[in-house]
Protein backbone atom coordinates (compact mmCIF):
# COMPACT_ATOMS: atom_id res chain seq x y z
CA UNK A 1 0.00 0.00 0.00
CA UNK A 2 1.38 3.23 -0.73
CA UNK A 3 2.23 5.68 1.94
CA UNK A 4 1.77 9.27 2.53
CA UNK A 5 3.02 10.88 5.71
CA UNK A 6 1.84 14.17 6.85
CA UNK A 7 3.36 16.06 9.69
CA UNK A 8 2.72 17.72 12.04
CA UNK A 9 -0.94 15.70 12.83
CA UNK A 10 -2.06 18.43 14.51
CA UNK A 11 -1.33 22.38 15.05
CA UNK A 12 -2.68 25.22 17.15
CA UNK A 13 -1.27 28.30 15.41
CA UNK A 14 -1.62 32.20 16.39
CA UNK A 15 -3.64 34.68 13.64
CA UNK A 16 -0.89 36.33 11.22
CA UNK A 17 1.92 33.58 12.42
CA UNK A 18 3.60 31.53 9.43
CA UNK A 19 2.60 27.86 9.58
CA UNK A 20 4.27 25.14 6.96
CA UNK A 21 2.88 21.51 6.74
CA UNK A 22 4.65 18.92 5.39
CA UNK A 23 4.26 16.07 3.49
CA UNK A 24 6.25 13.09 2.52
CA UNK A 25 5.87 9.92 -0.13
CA UNK A 26 7.66 6.84 -0.82
CA UNK A 27 5.61 6.13 -3.92
CA UNK A 28 8.07 7.31 -6.02
CA UNK A 29 4.83 9.25 -7.54
CA UNK A 30 5.39 12.04 -9.54
CA UNK A 31 2.37 14.54 -8.70
CA UNK A 32 1.45 15.55 -5.52
CA UNK A 33 -1.69 17.38 -3.87
CA UNK A 34 -2.65 19.33 -0.82
CA UNK A 35 -6.20 19.93 -0.46
CA UNK A 36 -8.71 21.19 2.78
CA UNK A 37 -11.27 19.71 3.99
CA UNK A 38 -14.14 22.03 5.37
CA UNK A 39 -17.56 20.52 6.31
CA UNK A 40 -20.35 21.31 4.00
CA UNK A 41 -17.30 21.99 0.94
CA UNK A 42 -15.62 18.72 1.10
CA UNK A 43 -12.09 18.65 0.31
CA UNK A 44 -10.70 21.32 -2.35
CA UNK A 45 -7.28 21.68 -3.96
CA UNK A 46 -5.37 24.21 -2.59
CA UNK A 47 -1.72 23.35 -4.86
CA UNK A 48 -0.85 20.38 -7.07
CA UNK A 49 2.80 20.00 -8.41
CA UNK A 50 3.80 16.91 -11.22
CA UNK A 51 7.59 17.42 -10.95
CA UNK A 52 10.41 18.63 -8.20
CA UNK A 53 10.66 21.91 -8.01
CA UNK A 54 7.73 23.18 -9.81
CA UNK A 55 4.23 23.86 -8.22
CA UNK A 56 0.83 24.86 -9.33
CA UNK A 57 -2.05 26.69 -8.72
CA UNK A 58 -5.58 24.89 -7.43
CA UNK A 59 -8.88 26.19 -7.35
CA UNK A 60 -8.26 28.13 -3.51
CA UNK A 61 -5.04 29.10 -3.99
CA UNK A 62 -5.10 32.50 -2.15
CA UNK A 63 -3.39 32.29 1.30
CA UNK A 64 -1.19 29.59 0.64
CA UNK A 65 2.19 28.55 -1.17
CA UNK A 66 3.91 25.39 -1.87
CA UNK A 67 7.07 23.86 -2.56
CA UNK A 68 8.17 20.88 -4.10
CA UNK A 69 11.84 20.36 -3.16
CA UNK A 70 11.73 16.68 -4.27
CA UNK A 71 9.74 13.86 -5.56
CA UNK A 72 9.47 12.79 -2.10
CA UNK A 73 8.48 16.19 -0.45
CA UNK A 74 5.76 18.85 -0.70
CA UNK A 75 4.85 21.60 2.18
CA UNK A 76 2.40 23.66 2.48
CA UNK A 77 3.08 27.11 3.78
CA UNK A 78 0.57 29.53 5.45
CA UNK A 79 2.59 33.17 5.71
CA UNK A 80 -0.19 35.08 7.42
CA UNK A 81 -2.53 32.30 9.22
CA UNK A 82 -5.98 33.74 9.54
CA UNK A 83 -9.00 32.45 10.94
CA UNK A 84 -10.56 30.98 8.01
CA UNK A 85 -7.35 28.81 7.46
CA UNK A 86 -9.06 26.74 9.96
CA UNK A 87 -9.80 23.05 8.30
CA UNK A 88 -8.36 20.16 8.19
CA UNK A 89 -5.54 19.61 5.38
CA UNK A 90 -4.91 16.67 3.37
CA UNK A 91 -1.73 15.85 1.10
CA UNK A 92 -1.80 13.21 -1.66
CA UNK A 93 -0.24 11.71 -4.23
CA UNK A 94 -0.48 9.45 -7.44
CA UNK A 95 0.65 8.43 -10.55
CA UNK A 96 0.55 10.34 -13.88
CA UNK A 97 -2.57 9.92 -15.60
CA UNK A 98 -2.10 7.28 -18.20
CA UNK A 99 -5.25 5.27 -20.13
CA UNK A 100 -7.57 6.32 -17.21
CA UNK A 101 -7.00 8.63 -14.65
CA UNK A 102 -4.98 7.38 -11.62
CA UNK A 103 -6.38 7.44 -8.08
CA UNK A 104 -5.07 9.38 -5.70
CA UNK A 105 -3.22 8.27 -2.30
CA UNK A 106 -4.10 10.24 0.59
CA UNK A 107 -2.20 10.79 4.56
CA UNK A 108 -4.15 11.09 7.23
CA UNK A 109 -4.34 14.88 7.45
CA UNK A 110 -3.54 17.52 9.59
CA UNK A 111 -5.93 19.27 11.82
CA UNK A 112 -5.31 23.21 11.75
CA UNK A 113 -6.20 25.58 14.30
CA UNK A 114 -5.87 29.26 14.02
CA UNK A 115 -6.51 31.25 17.27
CA UNK B 1 -16.03 25.10 -13.63
CA UNK B 2 -16.78 21.39 -13.14
CA UNK B 3 -18.66 20.53 -10.59
CA UNK B 4 -20.20 17.70 -8.01
CA UNK B 5 -23.62 17.57 -6.15
CA UNK B 6 -24.18 14.91 -3.21
CA UNK B 7 -27.41 15.95 -2.20
CA UNK B 8 -28.01 13.63 1.18
CA UNK B 9 -26.02 15.15 4.03
CA UNK B 10 -26.56 12.44 6.16
CA UNK B 11 -27.94 8.67 5.86
CA UNK B 12 -28.87 6.97 8.96
CA UNK B 13 -29.97 3.00 8.17
CA UNK B 14 -30.00 0.05 9.93
CA UNK B 15 -27.56 -2.97 9.23
CA UNK B 16 -28.86 -5.09 6.16
CA UNK B 17 -30.82 -2.54 4.37
CA UNK B 18 -29.92 -1.28 1.08
CA UNK B 19 -28.53 2.08 0.39
CA UNK B 20 -28.14 4.46 -2.26
CA UNK B 21 -26.08 7.67 -2.49
CA UNK B 22 -26.21 10.21 -4.82
CA UNK B 23 -24.28 11.95 -7.08
CA UNK B 24 -24.62 14.09 -9.97
CA UNK B 25 -22.19 15.90 -11.75
CA UNK B 26 -21.35 18.73 -14.15
CA UNK B 27 -18.77 19.37 -17.00
CA UNK B 28 -18.04 20.26 -20.69
CA UNK B 29 -15.73 17.69 -20.33
CA UNK B 30 -15.17 13.87 -20.43
CA UNK B 31 -15.62 12.44 -17.05
CA UNK B 32 -13.92 9.84 -14.59
CA UNK B 33 -15.68 9.60 -11.73
CA UNK B 34 -14.68 8.46 -8.11
CA UNK B 35 -15.75 7.36 -5.02
CA UNK B 36 -13.67 7.71 -1.87
CA UNK B 37 -14.36 7.02 1.55
CA UNK B 38 -13.01 8.19 4.69
CA UNK B 39 -13.67 5.93 7.88
CA UNK B 40 -13.33 8.00 11.55
CA UNK B 41 -9.86 9.42 11.69
CA UNK B 42 -8.15 7.94 8.39
CA UNK B 43 -7.40 8.84 5.17
CA UNK B 44 -9.96 8.88 2.06
CA UNK B 45 -9.86 5.75 0.50
CA UNK B 46 -10.57 4.99 -3.37
CA UNK B 47 -13.92 2.94 -3.41
CA UNK B 48 -14.66 2.90 -6.92
CA UNK B 49 -13.90 4.58 -10.17
CA UNK B 50 -15.23 4.57 -13.62
CA UNK B 51 -15.42 6.48 -17.14
CA UNK B 52 -17.25 3.93 -19.01
CA UNK B 53 -20.97 4.68 -19.98
CA UNK B 54 -23.50 2.65 -18.76
CA UNK B 55 -20.86 -0.23 -17.27
CA UNK B 56 -21.37 -1.08 -14.04
CA UNK B 57 -18.21 -1.20 -11.43
CA UNK B 58 -18.07 -3.20 -7.92
CA UNK B 59 -15.72 -3.16 -5.04
CA UNK B 60 -16.11 -4.33 -1.35
CA UNK B 61 -20.10 -4.68 -2.62
CA UNK B 62 -20.64 -1.17 -3.44
CA UNK B 63 -21.51 -0.46 -6.97
CA UNK B 64 -22.28 2.32 -9.29
CA UNK B 65 -22.98 3.16 -12.75
CA UNK B 66 -21.65 6.24 -14.99
CA UNK B 67 -25.23 7.54 -16.75
CA UNK B 68 -24.18 10.23 -19.11
CA UNK B 69 -27.06 10.53 -20.21
CA UNK B 70 -27.94 11.65 -16.63
CA UNK B 71 -24.66 12.86 -15.27
CA UNK B 72 -25.23 10.67 -11.73
CA UNK B 73 -22.64 7.99 -10.52
CA UNK B 74 -24.99 7.12 -7.39
CA UNK B 75 -23.19 4.45 -4.96
CA UNK B 76 -25.22 1.61 -4.07
CA UNK B 77 -24.68 -1.24 -1.97
CA UNK B 78 -27.70 -4.31 -1.23
CA UNK B 79 -27.09 -4.78 2.50
CA UNK B 80 -25.27 -2.15 4.69
CA UNK B 81 -23.09 -3.48 7.37
CA UNK B 82 -21.87 -1.55 10.73
CA UNK B 83 -18.41 -1.40 9.25
CA UNK B 84 -19.17 0.83 6.55
CA UNK B 85 -20.27 3.66 9.01
CA UNK B 86 -18.00 6.50 7.23
CA UNK B 87 -18.13 9.51 5.02
CA UNK B 88 -18.47 9.01 1.58
CA UNK B 89 -16.97 11.83 -1.49
CA UNK B 90 -18.00 11.96 -4.84
CA UNK B 91 -15.08 12.98 -7.24
CA UNK B 92 -14.84 14.18 -10.76
CA UNK B 93 -11.58 14.02 -12.91
CA UNK B 94 -11.65 15.93 -16.43
CA UNK B 95 -8.28 16.61 -17.32
CA UNK B 96 -4.82 15.59 -17.12
CA UNK B 97 -3.21 16.02 -13.66
CA UNK B 98 -5.48 13.77 -12.05
CA UNK B 99 -6.62 16.80 -10.09
CA UNK B 100 -10.41 15.81 -8.46
CA UNK B 101 -13.60 17.96 -7.93
CA UNK B 102 -15.06 16.65 -4.75
CA UNK B 103 -18.70 16.66 -3.62
CA UNK B 104 -19.49 17.88 0.19
CA UNK B 105 -20.07 14.42 1.08
CA UNK B 106 -22.69 11.82 2.69
CA UNK B 107 -22.17 10.75 6.37
CA UNK B 108 -23.33 7.31 6.41
CA UNK B 109 -24.45 5.75 9.68
CA UNK B 110 -25.30 2.33 9.95
CA UNK B 111 -27.03 1.69 13.24
CA UNK B 112 -27.42 -2.23 14.54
Amino acid sequence: EAAVTQSPRSKVAVTGGKVTLSCHQTNNHDYMYWYRQDTGHGLRLIHYSYVADSTEKGDIPDGYKASRPSQENFSLILELASLSQTAVYFCASSDPPRHSNERLFFGHGTKLSVL
Amino acid sequence: GDSVTQTEGLVTLTKGLPVMLNCTYQTTYSPFLFWYVQHLNEAPKLLLKSSTDNKRTEHQGFYATLHKSSSSFHLQKSSVQLSDSALYFCALSTGSFNKLTFGAGTRLAVCP
